[in-house]
């Protein structure tokens, strides 16, 4: 079974869109970490958000926003009024220590913002 | 500025070479990985080093090498064991195992 499994491979929207990238993961431990990366085209992988198993407040940071839900074991990630910047390559990610406290990478979902 | 760098850019291989990727990082991070990605696919750990002088094999460890003889630095080695080398790596760093990870620009090697 996929530790962590983003189910939208690409997305195409049009500017000013808002668009919600989906993260759902598999973990036994009851402490786990979540984050989410942006893939640029020039490929460094950039930090955008860490959050912690106990803490399930959602998160806005400008147009970005994300959505806790540890019923459903998902941690999806919405941006408000894309921009054609928007486009890249986005990562979910899980650290427990089921899985030796390293990084479990989704397989990334590409997001296509079109002007 | 701080932050972790990665050379070359691009790098080529040939059949029955090792080559090395440099990875350096001045944010005084205990931890660095290797990461590997292939087209369409999440990243896969290769080596990940948790001090000085000590280092444990990732998911797919087979036909790399790597060392840690200075905290700053995280050499990775493709040695010609690798039949399938082409793909683009990536190295992180982070405090401590637990704690977020920050990566470079990463390095494309392909095989000629």
């Amino acid at each position: 079974a996929q530790k962590v499994t983003q189910a939208q491979t690409e997305i195409s929207v049009v500017e000013k869109e808002d668009v919600t990238l989906d993260c759902v993961y598999e973990t036994r431990d009851t402490t786990y970490y979540l984050f989410w990366y942006k893939q640029p085209p020039s490929g460094e992988l950039v930090f955008l958000i860490r959050r912690n198993s106990f803490d399930e407040q959602n998160e806005i940071s400008g147009r970005y926003s994300w959505n806790f839900q540890k019923s459903t074991s998902s941690f999806n990630f919405t941006i408000t009024a894309s921009q054609v910047v928007d486009s890249a390559v986005y990562f979910c990610a899980l650290s427990a220590a089921e899985y030796g406290n390293k990084l479990v990478f989704g397989a990334g979902t590409i997001l296509r913002v079109k002007s | 500025d701080g932050g972790i760098t990665q050379s070359p850019k691009y790098l080529f291989r040939k059949e029955g070479q090792n080559v090395t990727l440099s990875c350096e990082q001045n944010l005084n991070h205990d931890a660095m990985y290797w990461y590997r990605q292939d087209p369409g696919q999440g990243l896969r750990l290769i080596y990940y080093s948790q001090i000085v002088n000590d280092f444990q094999k990732g998911d797919i460890a087979e036909g790399y090498s790597v060392s840690r003889e200075k905290k700053e630095s995280f050499p990775l080695t493709v040695t010609s064991a690798q039949k399938n080398p082409t793909a683009f790596y990536l190295c992180a760093s982070s405090t401590w195992t637990e704690e977020t990870q920050y990566f470079g620009p990463g390095t494309r090697l392909l095989v000629l």
